[in-house]
């Protein structure tokens, strides 16, 4: 089955600052990769999501790119701000099927 | 953005007694709705995925007959935790795929909060 692994598993950033956070991905299959925001004791919230035929997605301050030959993607935050404080989760699944979580990020956004 | 509702938000029962949940997706119809669990500070792990009008396919290590799965409506999924234990003590999440247009998202009900004392 699918294996997704995330990097890294903590993350401290001073405000204004950008934050990388990375996954990678097994199954060649996997053609669909969203991104979630979770805060304490809530839902994980859908942040960007990006399909196979894409090399990059951008949504005001966040951004995906995906490199399928190497299996992986990426979360992009800029001008990060301490309300970005939060655990971030990717996830890979094919298309209608079942999704693999990586195992979250903490975010840390220092004011 | 569609919506998913989960009910109840938390629950505490005693041991040995049987908890349902409900998930429902309130503005759009959801032909498979996935059923997670949540330790503190860890990722979710699916349970199961369940299928409107079929049987649910769990994941494995989940045992099928104590966390029983219905999906009865295009817009309604039930968890029952059966004779529950303190070790089932979780946050419980549902999902649900929204496909209209081949957009394929999973949408996150509030989640369910379950302690078992």
């Amino acid at each position: 089955g699918e294996n997704v692994e995330q990097h890294p598993s903590t993350l401290s950033v001073q405000e204004g600052d950008s934050a990388v956070i990375k996954c990678t991905y097994s199954d060649s299959a996997s053609n669909y990769f969203p991104w979630y925001k979770q805060e304490l004791g809530k839902r994980p919230q859908l942040i960007i999501d990006i399909r196979s035929n894409v090399g990059e997605k951008k949504d005001q301050r966040i951004a995906v790119t995906l490199n399928k030959t190497a299996k992986h993607f990426s979360l992009h935050i800029t001008e990060t701000q301490p309300e970005d404080s939060a655990v971030y989760f990717c996830a890979a699944s094919i298309y209608a099927g079942k999704s693999t979580f990586g195992d979250g990020t903490t975010l840390t956004v220092k004011p | 953005g569609a919506v998913v509702s989960q009910h109840p938000s938390w629950v505490i029962c005693k041991s040995g007694t049987s908890v349902k949940i409900e998930c429902r997706s309130l503005d759009f119809q959801a032909t498979t709705m996935f059923w997670y669990r949540q330790f503190p500070k860890q990722s979710l792990m699916l349970m199961a995925t369940s299928n409107e009008g079929s049987k649910a396919t769990y994941e494995q290590g989940v045992e099928k007959d104590k966390f029983l799965i219905n999906h009865a409506s295009l817009t309604l999924s039930t968890l029952t935790v059966t004779s529950a234990h303190p070790e089932d003590s979780s946050f419980y999440i549902c999902s649900a795929r929204d496909g209209a247009g081949g957009t394929d998202t999973q949408y996150f009900g509030p989640g369910t909060r379950l302690t078992v004392l």
